[in-house]
């Protein structure tokens, strides 16, 4: 139990193109969900939180223009990366939360921008 | 944002060894949470404590959650080479939103 998808796992594109990766629970509703950016040899940094039906919650200097965040149902968050350029190059993963457990992470995206 | 301080920050151990790290906090948690990653893929689970000195184990990993609520270890016994990956731990606090603080990883590496 307690799976988190991810979509896509890895994708490069060119600069200035926009880019949605999606984050879906498989087999629960997630009361909550979160993303996450990591650098290479880096810890996990919280981006924002994201609640079904609500605006998303940003994490101080992530742009919220930047970085748009979309909860449309109980099972299924998307993050869409606008405008990337090669410094938004990054692992992106999502966790989804449901009560009474710890959160459960995707696979993650890679996202180069070339 | 806030990051746990999480040592040894690599280990490179031979294969059959023990392995012990720890987590340490300015500030109180009500949960410690024991994540590993392996390269390209997301963190999953391994432990989770939800009480002050509560030892739990999973197999050949026990984790501990520290009395005075600002530290959490994690031993791993007679490792073996499929326990190669980046260990995070993971803080929550009462009144954070659910939010997890994470630690800033160490490294395994196991030599056969």
């Amino acid at each position: 139990g307690a799976v988190v998808s991810q979509h896509p796992s890895w994708v490069i594109c060119k600069s200035g193109t926009s880019v949605k990766i999606e984050c879906r629970s498989l087999d629960f509703q997630a009361t909550t969900m979160f993303w996450y950016r990591q650098f290479p040899k880096q810890s996990l940094m919280l981006m924002a939180t994201s609640n079904e039906g609500s605006k998303a919650t940003y994490e101080q200097g992530v742009e919220k223009d930047k970085f748009l965040i979309n909860h449309a149902s109980l099972t299924l968050s998307t993050l869409t990366v606008t405008s990337a350029h090669p410094e938004d190059s990054s692992f992106y993963i999502c966790s989804a939360l449901t009560l009474y457990q710890p959160q459960h992470f995707g696979d993650g995206t890679r996202l180069s921008i070339l | 944002g806030q990051q746990l301080n999480q040592s040894p920050q690599s280990m490179f151990i031979q294969e059959g060894e023990d392995v012990s790290m720890n987590c340490t906090s300015s500030s109180i948690f009500n949960t410690w949470l024991w994540y590993k990653q392996e390269p390209g893929e997301g963190p999953v689970l391994l432990i989770a404590l939800y009480k002050a000195g509560e030892l739990t184990s999973n197999g050949r990993l026990t984790a501990q959650f520290g009395i005075t609520r600002k530290d959490s270890f994690l031993n791993i016994s007679a490792s073996i080479p499929s326990d190669v990956g980046i260990y995070f731990c993971a803080g929550l606090f009462t009144g954070g939103g659910n939010k997890l603080t994470f630690g800033t990883g160490t490294q395994l590496k196991v030599e056969l």
